[in-house]
């Protein structure tokens, strides 16, 4: 079974810009959760969507916001970068939903977004 | 979501089994223990889990104490491909909060 899938690996944005970074969850996985990781914060939990619906969110300003399609993949999007959303983006996804439930999420390696 | 914390780092001779602690006093009758761990460049990977019994899978063992306060991660017999971030985190029906885990060195 293919594992999560994050696309793209590495990308390098200018402040004031705008970026869109992909996720495909494991086949059958409904939860799409997104992170953030920095050396500074450790990592800080996005939001989470299931059945095309955010259910949870975490303390991130409006410029990060996201969506999941009928097929359970999923895109988050940033705008207006900052030096400071310079960090690794991670995808996990998991049978059920609700955050964390009884089902272990499945983590991809990440979106490696640097900003200049 | 209940906080966990973990020592920040640790030592294990390679062969030798890798305990590693973990303390989540606040921690409520459904949400359960969850490791991770991660290698560097890489996202976290899920180990195992439980909720009150010990469990075991081909990966490790996950001791957990009677009042549910803290839990042990056992790595029976610790590689050098074991040298990672291990995090410990609780949860039920909540986001999710990673806390600053325990960097694992294996030493030949």
């Amino acid at each position: 079974k293919a594992g999560v899938t994050q696309t793209p690996r590495y990308l390098i944005k200018t402040r004031g810009q705008q970026v869109t970074l992909s996720c495909s969850p494991i086949s059958g996985h409904r939860s799409v959760s997104w992170y953030q990781q920095t050396p500074g914060q450790g990592l800080q939990f996005l939001f989470e969507y299931f059945s095309e619906t955010q259910r949870n969110k975490g303390n991130f300003p409006g410029r990060f916001s996201g969506r999941q399609f009928s097929n359970s993949r999923s895109e988050m999007n940033v705008s207006t970068l900052e030096l400071g959303d310079s960090a690794l983006y991670l995808c996990a996804s998991s049978l059920d939903g609700g955050g964390i439930s009884n089902q272990p999420q499945h983590f991809g390696d990440g979106t490696r977004l640097s900003i200049l | 979501d209940a906080k966990t914390t973990q020592p920040p780092s640790m030592d294990c001779a390679e062969g030798r089994a890798a305990n590693l602690p973990c303390n989540h006093s606040t921690i409520s009758g459904n949400e359960y223990v969850y490791w991770y761990r991660q290698i560097h460049s890489q996202g976290p990977q899920y180990i195992i889990h439980g909720l009150k019994n010990n469990e075991t899978n081909e990966m490790a063992s996950l001791i957990i104490t009677e009042d549910r306060k803290s839990s042990t991660l056992i790595l029976p017999h610790a590689t050098l491909r074991d040298t990672a971030v291990y995090y410990c985190i609780v949860g039920g029906y909540q986001k999710v909060t990673f806390g600053t885990g325990t960097k694992l060195q294996v030493i030949p």
